[in-house]
């Protein structure tokens, strides 16, 4: 089946870890974007990528980082410097970036990350 | 400045009943697209209904409409004969004019609850 599969779909870590959210996608998509999601509020943009090898920040990419080696795969890791990390993470893809009438983006089912 | 603005936190329906789920937004770019995802319990953002600004219809998708009202700068979600599987948490988000691409902003998001 084609879709985005993120993993784990939970997560526990330790203050100071750092962590890697996995985000494989076969549905050939050139962009992919990764969002975080706190309580009782919409989605934020960590960061995006356009295409291989190539990736920028978003809204909120202070304490994550991000890789985009191959095309079907952008894992995000949160590192210690993120200051609030606990929340659920979504990853999405679109077919590609570009700002085009009915070009939507699609999600994966989320990881759920909790800082102890 | 809030760009998506859901103002209700929650809404009640009795199966089989329809039932509009509103969004306002903010733009002044005369070229944007309006996306309506359903959350459910397990986390993941499922695309349900999209308008384009220049879209001379409504939306719809199966039992899914979007009633756009471009001048009142309103795109509510009207689901029609309600299914206890509707139940979720249904967000607006406008594709972010001037980012350049496919850049999605989010509201907070509208509970709904359907009831036998």
């Amino acid at each position: 089946d084609g879709g985005i599969t993120q993993s784990p779909k939970y997560l526990f870590r330790k203050e100071g870890q750092n962590v890697t959210l996995s985000c494989e996608q076969n549905l050939n998509h050139d962009a992919m974007y990764w969002y975080r999601q706190d309580p009782g509020q919409g989605l934020r943009l960590i960061y995006y990528s356009q295409i291989v090898n190539d990736f920028q920040k978003g809204d909120i990419a202070e304490g994550y980082s991000v890789s985009r080696e191959k095309k079907e795969s952008f894992p995000l890791t949160v590192t210690s410097a993120q200051k609030n990390p606990t929340a659920f993470y979504l990853c999405a893809s679109s077919i590609d970036a570009a700002v085009s009438s009915g070009n939507t983006i699609y999600f994966g089912e989320g990881s759920w990350l909790t800082v102890v | 400045a809030q760009k998506i603005t859901q103002t209700q936190p929650g809404m009640f329906v009795q199966e089989k009943e329809a039932v509009t789920l509103d969004c306002t937004y903010d733009t002044s770019d005369p070229s944007y697209g309006l996306f309506w995802y359903k959350q459910p319990s397990s986390g993941e953002m499922i695309f349900l209904i999209y308008q384009g600004s220049y879209d001379q219809q409504n939306a719809t998708e199966g039992r899914y409409s979007l009633n756009f009202q471009k001048a009142r700068k309103s795109a509510n979600l009207v689901i029609s004969a309600s299914q206890l599987g509707d139940s979720a948490m249904y967000f607006c988000a406008m594709r972010e004019p001037f980012s350049g691409f496919q850049k999605l902003v989010f509201g907070t998001g509208t509970r709904l609850l359907v009831s036998p």
